[in-house]
């Protein structure tokens, strides 16, 4: 079974600059998680879909922030504009159900994207 | 607003060695609590799952525990190798449907 795919695996850009991530969950996974992990913390949800209705982004910095996960599969997380303490990886995941069912909402992870913002 | 505390954040120790890494929260009130274990440069893979019902989870050379009257999990690594270097995170849920806090991770080096 293929694992969670996320890219870039590492982006360098300039404050102010945009960029964006892109993640392919596990075949079949319903729920979708974006965190984001500064160096030395642990991973902090950013939003997380339910096929591609939003369930949380509580956590989200809209006014920079936006992810969007059409027809329920693929995503894509944006910045735009980037500032100096975006510099973070963000990490993908995804789950069968989003409800803690029977350990079914076990996440798996993708590698991350370390993004690095000058 | 449910705070995760991992203690200490870096632990070194010979090959051989058990150990224990401990994870608190001060909302004793959770649905379940997970550990995870990170290397370097990847992302997390979940290692023990303990619902809140649950007293502790066993999974060949490692034992999770947890008590949420005290708030506190353990993570217990019989026999050390250095294999198992990695930082090591655990995350609590706090309903059914909600969202998962993480500890900032224990970092572990078990030396040869």
């Amino acid at each position: 079974e293929a694992g969670v795919a996320q890219s870039p695996r590492y982006k360098i850009i300039e404050k102010r600059q945009s960029v964006a991530f892109w993640c392919n969950p596990i075949s079949g996974h319903a729920t979708l998680y974006w965190y984001q992990q500064i160096l030395g913390q642990g991973p902090k949800l950013l939003i997380q879909f339910q096929n591609n209705g939003v369930v949380d982004d509580s956590q989200l910095p809209k006014d920079r922030f936006s992810a969007e996960r059409l027809k329920g599969v693929d995503s894509t997380l944006k910045i735009q504009p980037a500032k100096l303490e975006d510099s973070a990886v963000y990490l993908c995941a995804s789950s069968a159900v989003w409800r803690a069912v029977s350990g079914k909402d076990t996440q798996y992870f993708g590698p991350g994207t370390r993004l690095t913002v000058l | 607003k449910q705070e995760v505390t991992q203690i200490p954040a870096a632990l070194s120790v010979p090959e051989g060695e058990n150990l224990v890494l401990n994870c608190s929260f001060t909302d004793s009130a959770i649905y379940n609590l997970q550990w995870f274990r990170q290397d370097p440069g990847k992302g997390l893979t979940s290692l023990l799952l303990i619902q809140s019902s649950q007293r502790e989870q066993t999974s060949g050379r490692l034992n999770a525990s947890l008590d949420k009257s005290s708030g506190r999990s353990t993570l217990y690594i019989a026999a050390s190798q250095p294999g198992d270097s990695a930082t090591y995170l655990c995350a609590v849920r706090h309903t059914n449907a909600g969202k998962s806090t993480f500890g900032d991770g224990t970092t572990l080096t078990v030396k040869p």
